[in-house]
């Protein structure tokens, strides 16, 4: 495989789920990201990992856990979600330090929360 | 004021037109400067990176104002396969590199 991952593509779960985004990325590089994009807003910058630390946490309600094991792969833990966190969840992957330096997106997580 | 700011559209334009898009960033320290284009239930893609100097690629040509913190993107000879919402994004640096994302502007090209 190539490029990012994502899974699963779609996703529903009642408020009181337990469940987790996956993101893998095959590129070589060392910071990864979350984003979520509602309709009608911006992408939304949630976490960023560089060198599998996190550096970035933008107010994210803690029924959002990210993990970053390595610099591979990143998760994204949810449980007790609202429905206004339905929303599409994009993971992304760039290499530190390098203002130029692409940032490259999975095909997203659909989520939609009953 | 928002942290990045462009027209949402949509641009409805007929093929072969040149259609130009205009974004406003409000963070005088940011330091690079990018298109994404996102076609419908896809992911961002970068289009292109924007230099002080101005760029070109092919039909695209991107230009900065560092002056007045305000970036544009102009499409020559439109294609029905330009159709799609382009993103302008501002990125402010620091061991985060951190992008901050326009609402994108929504572009359809018409036959």
């Amino acid at each position: 495989e190539t490029g990012v991952t994502q899974t699963p593509r779609h996703l529903v779960m009642g408020m009181t789920n337990k469940k987790s985004l996956k993101c893998e990325q095959h590129l070589g590089h060392n910071a990864m990201y979350w984003y979520k994009q509602s309709a009608k807003k911006p992408l939304e910058l949630m976490f960023v990992y560089s060198l599998e630390e996190r550096v970035e946490n933008n107010s994210v309600p803690s029924r959002f856990s990210p993990e970053c094991p390595n610099s591979s792969h990143l998760f994204l833990h949810l449980h007790t979600l609202q429905p206004e966190d339905s929303a599409l969840y994009l993971c992304a992957s760039s290499h530190r330090d390098r203002d130029f330096d692409e940032q490259f997106f999975g095909p997203g997580t659909r989520l939609t929360v009953l | 004021r928002k942290e990045v700011e462009q027209d949402p559209g949509p641009f409805n334009v007929p093929e072969g037109a040149t259609v130009a898009f205009n974004c406003t960033y409000s963070n005088s320290a940011s330091q690079s400067f990018f298109w994404y284009r996102q076609d419908c239930r896809k992911e961002p893609k970068l289009l292109m990176s924007v230099y002080s100097s101005g760029n070109e690629d092919g039909r695209f040509t991107a230009q900065l104002n560092r002056a007045s913190q305000y970036i544009s993107l102009l499409i020559r000879d439109s294609k029905l396969s330009d159709s799609a919402t382009y993103l302008c994004v501002v990125n402010y640096g620091g061991a985060t590199n951190k992008l901050i994302f326009g609402t994108g502007t929504l572009l359809a090209v018409q036959p």
